[in-house]
């Protein structure tokens, strides 16, 4: 069935590490796909996102490709900071524009 | 064990009639309360959180308000629905520890004609 699998965490890190988050995903056709964020105490925030294969989200650093080869969606950052320990979760959508969602990875970046 | 409510699951309203959509959790107490809207290709959005009861932060100005009457119950609300209030609206909770996962509702589809 329609799923999105995350690496387990908690992943922790050193700060200036460089962050992979690996994000799979099960759907029929070619679904928009999402990294979302959650940093402590707030609500849930979209990180970037992609619409087709072969593009590249990107913000704060972090970037993500679509690689229909492979239906997977990896979260990247060359370079880790305190403040990027957060919950990430990779999501993608539906023909009916519901979000299918991974279990979310919590990120910690020890100083 | 928690479980967190929404209804109805999908509702069609007409342009200018007023929205009540409703959110409870089972199984905590005072939790972290959150709505958000999913509007067509466009990801995801914070609406509104809430802290405690009658306590509401809004993340963007819009149509729609927000309530807590009981601890465990959330109330989203318009009084003039807009053609661009249509969406999929889910509601979502967290322990008010500091435990950074929400947890989510099924969501309500609503479509304004």
């Amino acid at each position: 069935g329609n799923s999105v699998t995350q690496m387990e965490g908690p992943v922790t890190l050193s700060e200036e590490a460089f962050l992979t988050i690996n994000c799979t995903y099960t759907a029929t056709g070619y679904p928009s796909l999402f990294w979302y964020v959650q940093y402590p105490g707030e609500g849930l925030q979209l990180l970037l996102k992609a619409t087709k294969a072969d593009d590249k989200g990107s913000n704060k650093g972090f970037e993500a490709t679509y690689r229909k080869e492979t239906t997977s969606f990896h979260l990247e950052k060359g370079s880790v900071q305190v403040s990027d320990s957060a919950v990430y979760f990779c999501a993608w959508e539906d023909s009916n524009y519901q979000l299918i969602w991974g279990a979310g990875t919590k990120l910690i970046i020890k100083p | 064990s928690q479980t967190i409510h929404q209804w109805p699951a999908t509702l069609v309203q007409p342009v200018g009639s007023p929205l009540s959509l409703e959110c409870t959790v089972e199984g905590t107490s005072n939790p972290n309360l959150y709505w958000y809207r999913q509007a067509a290709g466009r990801g995801l959005q914070l609406l509104f959180y809430s802290v405690g009861i009658g306590q509401i932060s809004s993340e963007v100005p819009q149509n729609l308000s927000a309530s807590r009457p009981q601890d465990r119950q959330f109330i989203l609300s318009s009084k003039k629905l807009l053609l661009s209030d249509s969406g999929f609206y889910l509601c979502a909770w967290s322990l008010s520890t500091g435990q950074e996962t929400q947890y989510f509702g099924p969501g309500t589809r609503l479509l304004v004609l």
